[in-house]
Formats: structure tokens, sequence, C-alpha cells
């Protein structure tokens, strides 16, 4: 089967840096992906990685160590409106592409 | 705008009832997901389907049923109704990019059964 790990929730301040975890479990995999959502709006897609490393994209960056099952997805010059829910996500061997959820990480950024 | 359409927005229903919630993908996009999201919850994989057949599975009970037409279009009927099936319904359209998944999210149906 295939299973993720990601912590519930997420403090930070405004300005700040903040590192989410994903541990995964999973029978095959081809990559680990990240989707935020804002309260009753639909996920969008911030990263993928397919390969061991990070992938930078503006404010947000992605690693992922596949020897670890294990990646993070790292916010920089946090700011009031990254308050939302971060979803890691795995593709897994079979799943044409189908995604397995985490169970999301609520962040809340104060000022 | 994601470019996926879902309609309707709302739906508030009894139990015991049937309904169907649609889905436009993304213009080019042949692959279209349906999830299911309970309250702070996470996204629950339904079913894919791609050009028009059933590709994979996840957790979809048997009283739920979809299919996708010949226009791309696709259809989540949910029947015999029950009050845990409240919740939100998410279709998401993919398109591959140097290997990558990227999934495109509609707005979702939010279904309410009383």
């Amino acid at each position: 089967g295939q299973s993720l790990e990601q912590p519930s929730e997420v403090t930070a301040v405004e300005g700040a840096i903040v590192q989410i975890n994903c541990t995964y479990q999973t029978s095959g995999f081809y990559g680990l992906s990240w989707y935020q959502q804002h309260d009753g709006g639909a996920p969008t897609f911030l990263s993928y990685n397919g390969l061991d490393g990070l992938e930078e994209t503006g404010r947000f960056s992605s690693f992922l160590s596949r020897s670890d099952s294990y990646g993070y997805l790292l916010l920089q010059e946090l700011q009031m409106k990254d308050s939302a829910s971060y979803f890691c996500a795995v593709t897994g061997s079979g799943g044409y592409n189908k995604l397995i959820f985490g169970a999301g990480t609520r962040l809340a950024v104060h000022p | 705008d994601s470019g996926v359409t879902q309609t309707p927005k709302h739906l508030i229903t009894a139990t015991g009832q049937r309904v169907t919630l649609r889905c436009s993908p993304r213009s080019g996009d042949l692959s279209v997901y349906w999830y299911q999201q309970s309250l702070d919850q996470g996204l629950q994989f339904l079913i894919q389907y791609y050009n028009g057949e059933e590709r994979a599975k996840g957790n979809i009970l048997e009283r739920f049923s979809a299919q996708q037409f010949p226009d791309l279009h696709s259809e989540l009927n949910l029947s015999s109704l029950e009050l845990g099936d409240s919740a939100l319904y998410f279709c998401a359209s993919s398109v591959d990019e140097r290997g990558k998944n990227i999934q495109y999210f509609g707005a979702g149906t939010r279904l309410s059964v009383l």
C-alpha cells in the first residue's frame, strides 16, 4: 500500500522560513508533488520532484531524497496569504499518474 | 482559473437520493481524476479515466460510479446517498510535462446530504 506522513499543523510569523516534511511508504515511486489549498478552495500545484535534490520556484522550494523516502517543502519570506493547507502527494507504480495525498499540513502565518 | 469546470458548485439532497456531478477537463487533457474531501480531511482518490477508459480505481464505494464521454467530460454518479457522503468532490485533469504529473483541480462540488 501507500501512506504519507506530514505534520498536521505548523505556525510561523511573516517573513520567516518554514519547512514542511513528508515521509512516504509506497510500493513504487515516480515522484513527489506538493499542492496548496486555501480554505474552501481547490488544490493548486506548487512543485514536483522526480529526482533527488532541490527544486526552486520563487519563494517555494521542494526537496526529495528517494533513498530516505523523504521530502520537504520550504517556504521562504512567509506572507499572510501563505496561510493554507499544504499536501504532499506521491505518484506510485501502476498509478497512471494517480496521486495519493497526505492528510495535509495547515500552515498559519501570523503578523 | 485552472481551466477545469465543475458543476454544480453546491448540491443539497436527502439520504437515499442519487446525484450526478459533472466535470469538464482543461482543453487537451485526456485524464480526469475524481477526489473526495471530507471536512478537515485530506483528498481521497476515487477514480481515474483516460480518454474514455477507466485507468485506476481508489477507495470508491460501489454506490458510486463514473464515466468519461467522447468529448472528454466526466460525470460522477453517487447513489443511495448517506449522511457520510457529505463532502467536497473535486475533479482534476492532468498534463505531463517532462515526466511531471501536474493535476489541475476544478473548484469542486460541495455535496450536503441531509
